[in-house]
């Protein structure tokens, strides 16, 4: 079966610094990926996607980039960390092939400081 | 204007109630269409997808209207488990035949005794 793994839960960083977070999915190949970001009390905003090694699509001009290194492997990176980065992130997987649902990661609660 | 738009609420409706919530979507080439739901600080976990001729589980409905580019969402008898945002996602197209999964920005349901 099909499982995504996203890494880790929380993570406090001071501005500034740098940040890495990772999402692996297990269980498919040449998924298309997705990172979403949702700052408190709003919705989820489609950050970068992804349909294959090395291919990033990004929606909003930021601070943040995303990379593809392997088929699975979809990671969020930024140099230097803003307060406005802090939010809740969230790595995604859908198949892409119809009325399939999106699978998602547990997320990872950034706090910037 | 948003790829996609939803009342942010919060609907505040006592237990047994009706309540719908509408979406509006942007681009006419979308695709699928969802309705997920999301606890505090959780991942958004699937409600139900949505159709075109409308569908139903047990106490949700949802119905998508291509013409006017909204699809909407019924909840009947409203428990005080349903308390939560429902998040509209539609999956519009992007970049190299990819498709994007757009959320709205949630309505948020409260259920009181």
């Amino acid at each position: 079966s099909q499982t995504i793994h996203q890494w880790p839960a929380t993570l406090v960083q001071p501005v500034g610094s740098p940040l890495s977070l990772e999402c692996t999915v297990e269980g498919t190949s040449n998924p298309n990926l997705y990172w979403y970001r949702q700052a408190a009390g709003r919705g989820l905003q489609l950050l970068f996607y992804s349909v294959g090694i090395g291919q990033i699509s990004s929606e909003v001009p930021q601070n943040l980039s995303a990379s593809r290194p392997q088929d699975r492997q979809f990671i969020l990176s930024s140099k230097k960390l803003l307060l406005s980065d802090s939010g809740f992130y969230l790595c995604a997987w859908y198949p892409g092939t119809g009325n399939e649902k999106l699978f998602f990661g547990s997320g990872t609660q950034l706090s910037v400081l | 204007r948003k790829e996609v738009e939803q009342d942010p609420g919060p609907f505040n409706v006592p237990e047994g109630a009706t309540v719908a919530f509408n979406c509006t979507y942007s681009n006419s080439a979308s695709q699928s269409f969802f309705w997920y739901r999301q606890d505090c600080r959780k991942e958004p976990k699937l409600l139900m997808s949505v159709y075109s001729s409308g569908n139903e589980d047990g106490r949700f409905t949802a119905q998508l209207n291509r013409a006017s580019q909204y699809i909407s969402l019924l909840i009947r008898d409203s428990k005080l488990s349903d308390s939560a945002t429902y998040l509209c996602v539609v999956n519009s197209p992007g970049e190299d035949s990819s498709y994007k999964l757009i959320f709205g920005s949630g309505t948020r349901l409260l259920v009181r005794p």
